[in-house]
Formats: structure tokens, C-alpha cells, sequence
């Protein structure tokens, strides 16, 4: 079955910290891996992607590392920020929409 | 450059109606695909629509169809509707069938009562 399980459910961080939303996947298969992030009352919006050829791939703030023997993947948010206080998914295909993950409630307080 | 637009924003039908969800992709976009979101969960894939066929189908009944235009438009119609129905409807669209990228709408919230 193709699942994505993803954890944790809801995390707190303080103004400055990091964030860390982890991913794991069953289908071997699976080649493409984004995060997105969606805020109340919106669609997803793509944040990072990465392919299982790299093991970490940087975007300003965010930072996805790829592990693939372990088929993990976890999602880095450096310097959080209210602004970023928001639902992430991360999500998984293979010549197959995409499989996503139930998300995850992050909130940042200052 | 507008995004991928939906309508209407919000819906009200009752249990047994019929309903018709409208997406216009990405401009460049020739793929769409739509999504159920329930409350608290991620999107679930419903159907996938290329060169005006449905290309890729989830496990959704008979009850989902829907349907691309030559614009690359499309509809969502879901028929003798169940409370379990209401959910957020997504679209998404990307520059081919096999292109990996998708670029969600902003969704149209139904509600069934």
C-alpha cells in the first residue's frame, strides 16, 4: 500500500528556532518528494522538492534531507518565524499523483 | 500570470444533490488533477485529466466524473452527494502528464448538509 506516514502531528517552536516535520514512505518507487505548505483557507502552495539522488537540498530557510535507505525524509525550517506558523504536507509519486502525508500543525510564537 | 483559479469558493448542497466544481489551470498548464481534502487530512487523489481523457483515477466511486475541455479547463461533478462528501476540492495543474511539479488552486469548500 502506498502510504506516507508523517510526524509530528503538531509541533510549537519559538521565534528563531528550528523546525523539523519528518516523513516516511513505504513505496520504493517513489522518486519525487515536495513539501507543501498550506495556510487556513488556501490550497497547498509547493515549498521544496528533492529527487533521491541528493541527500539535502536548501531553499533559503528550508532545507529538505533525504535519507534512502532508511526511506525517510524530514523537512528543515531555520530561523521560524510567526509568518511560517501554518499546516505542512509532504507527499510522494511515482509516475502517480501525489501521496500525501496528513500533515502537520506548525505554530512559531514569538 | 494567474495561477490556478476555482469556482465557486464555497458551496452549500444537501444530501442527494448534485454538485459541479469548475478549475481553470495554470496558463502553460495541460494537466489537471483533482484532490478531496477532509478536515485535518492531506489530499486525497480523486482524478487525474490529459488530452481531455481521465488518465489516473483514486479510489473514489462512480459518483465522482468529471470532464477537461479543449482550454484544458475542467469540472468536477459529483452526484447523489453524502455528508461525507464535504470536504475542500482542490484542483492542481502542471505542464504535462508526467511532470512531477503541481500547482494547487485555492479550493472550493462544499458542504453538505
Amino acid at each position: 500500500q502506498q502510504q506516507v506516514k508523517q510526524s509530528p502531528q503538531s509541533l510549537i517552536v519559538q521565534k528563531g528556532g528550528i523546525s523539523i516535520i519528518n516523513c516516511a514512505y513505504e513505496n520504493t518507487a517513489f522518486d519525487y518528494f515536495p513539501w507543501y505548505q498550506q495556510f487556513p483557507g488556501k490550497g497547498p502552495a509547493l515549498l521544496i522538492a528533492i529527487r533521491p539522488d541528493v541527500s539535502e537540498k536548501k531553499e533559503g530557510r528550508f532545507t529538505i534531507s533525504f535519507n534512502k535507505s532508511a526511506k525517510q525524509f524530514s523537512l528543515h525550517i531555520m530561523d521560524s518565524q510567526p509568518g511560517d506558523s501554518a499546516t505542512y504536507f509532504c507527499a510522494s509519486r511515482f509516475s502517480t499523483p501525489l501521496v500525501f502525508g496528513k500533515g502537520t500543525r506548525l505554530s512559531v510564537i514569538a | 500570470d494567474a495561477g490556478v483559479t476555482q469556482s465557486p469558493t464555497h458551496l452549500i448542497k444537501t444530501r442527494g444533490q448534485q454538485v459541479t466544481l469548475r478549475c481553470s489551470p495554470k496558463s502553460g498548464h495541460d494537466t489537471v488533477s483533482w484532490y478531496q481534502q477532509a478536515l485535518g487530512q492531506g489530499p486525497q487523489f480523486i482524478f487525474q485529466y490529459y488530452e481531455e481523457e481521465e488518465r489516473q483515477r483514486g479510489n473514489f466511486p462512480d459518483r465522482f466524473s468529471g470532464h477537461q475541455f479543449p482550454n484544458y479547463s475542467s469540472e468536477l461533478n459529483v452526484n447523489a452527494l453524502l455528508l461525507g462528501d464535504s470536504a475542500l476540492y482542490l484542483c492542481a495543474s502542471s505542464p504535462g502528464l508526467m511532470e512531477d511539479t503541481q500547482y494547487f488552486g485555492p479550493g472550493t469548500r462544499l458542504t453538505v448538509l
